[in-house]
C-alpha cells in the first residue's frame, strides 16, 4: 500500500539529547513537510523540502534540522537547542501539483 | 505568515443535526483553500481543495463553499452522524506551503 510512515510512534528525549524522527513515503512525491502540533495550536511548519538535497525553513525551524538525501525520506532531528520539544510531530508529502498534502500517523515526543 | 482563523473552536451536536463551520483567511495572494478531517488516532485526511471564488464542493453529506473576495470558506455537514466526530482543519496555501487554522473540534452524540 502507498503511504507515509513515521517512526517511532512515541519518543522520549533526555535533556541535552538530539533525537531523530523518521518519515518515509512510497507515493513518489517530490515535496515533504514537517509540522508540529501543540495543544490549542494549529499545525505549524518546521521545515519543508521540494526536491532531493534541498530544503527550506518553515515558521518555527529554530532547534530543528533536516536532511533530504533520498526522495522517499525526510528525517527530522530535534536538537538540544530546542528548549520546548514536547509536541506531536506530523510529516506530510505532496506531488507535483502541490495541492493535497498526505499525512503520516505522527510521532509524539516527550521529554524525560 | 498568513493568519487563518476557524470558528467555532468546538461544537457538540446531536445525531441528525446539521452544522457548519467557518474558516477565514487573508484574501490577498490567495492560491487555494484546503479542508481536512482529523479523527483521533488517525492521520489528517483531505476533504476538499478549492481555488476559485464561488467554488462549491460536495462529498456525501459534507460540502464546502469558498469566497475568495471576502476571505472565507464554510464547511457544512448535513445530518451529522457519530462517525463525523473529528477535528476539521482548514488551510490556506501560498506557492508551496500551507498555513493551518487551529481547527474546529466536532463531537456528535448518538
Amino acid at each position: 500500500d502507498g503511504g507515509i510512515t513515521q517512526s517511532p510512534k512515541y519518543l522520549f528525549r533526555k535533556e541535552g539529547q538530539n533525537v531523530t524522527l523518521s518519515c518515509e513515503q512510497n507515493l513518489n512525491h517530490d515535496a515533504m513537510y514537517w509540522y508540529r502540533q501543540d495543544p490549542g495550536q494549529g499545525l505549524r511548519l518546521i521545515y519543508y523540502s521540494q526536491i532531493v538535497n534541498d530544503f527550506q525553513k518553515g515558521d518555527i525551524a529554530e532547534g530543528y534540522s533536516v536532511s533530504r538525501e533520498k526522495k522517499e525520506s525526510f528525517p527530522l532531528t530535534v536538537t538540544s537547542a530546542q528548549k520546548n520539544p514536547t509536541a506531536f510531530y506530523l510529516c506530510a508529502s505532496t506531488g507535483l501539483n502541490q495541492e493535497t498534502q498526505y499525512f503520516g500517523p505522527g510521532t509524539r515526543l516527550l521529554v524525560l | 505568515i498568513l493568519n487563518v482563523e476557524q470558528s467555532p473552536q468546538s461544537l457538540h451536536v446531536q445525531e441528525g443535526d446539521s452544522t457548519n463551520f467557518t474558516c477565514s483567511f487573508p484574501s490577498s495572494n490567495f492560491y487555494a483553500l484546503h479542508w481536512y478531517r482529523w479523527e483521533t488516532a488517525k492521520s489528517p485526511e483531505a476533504l476538499f481543495v478549492m481555488t476559485l471564488n464561488g467554488d462549491e464542493k460536495k462529498k456525501g453529506r459534507i460540502s464546502a463553499t469558498l469566497n475568495t473576495k471576502e476571505g472565507y470558506s464554510y464547511l457544512y455537514i448535513k445530518g451529522s452522524q457519530p462517525e463525523d466526530s473529528a477535528t476539521y482543519l482548514c488551510a490556506s496555501s501560498g506557492y508551496s506551503t500551507l498555513t493551518f487554522g487551529k481547527g474546529t473540534m466536532l463531537l456528535v452524540s448518538p
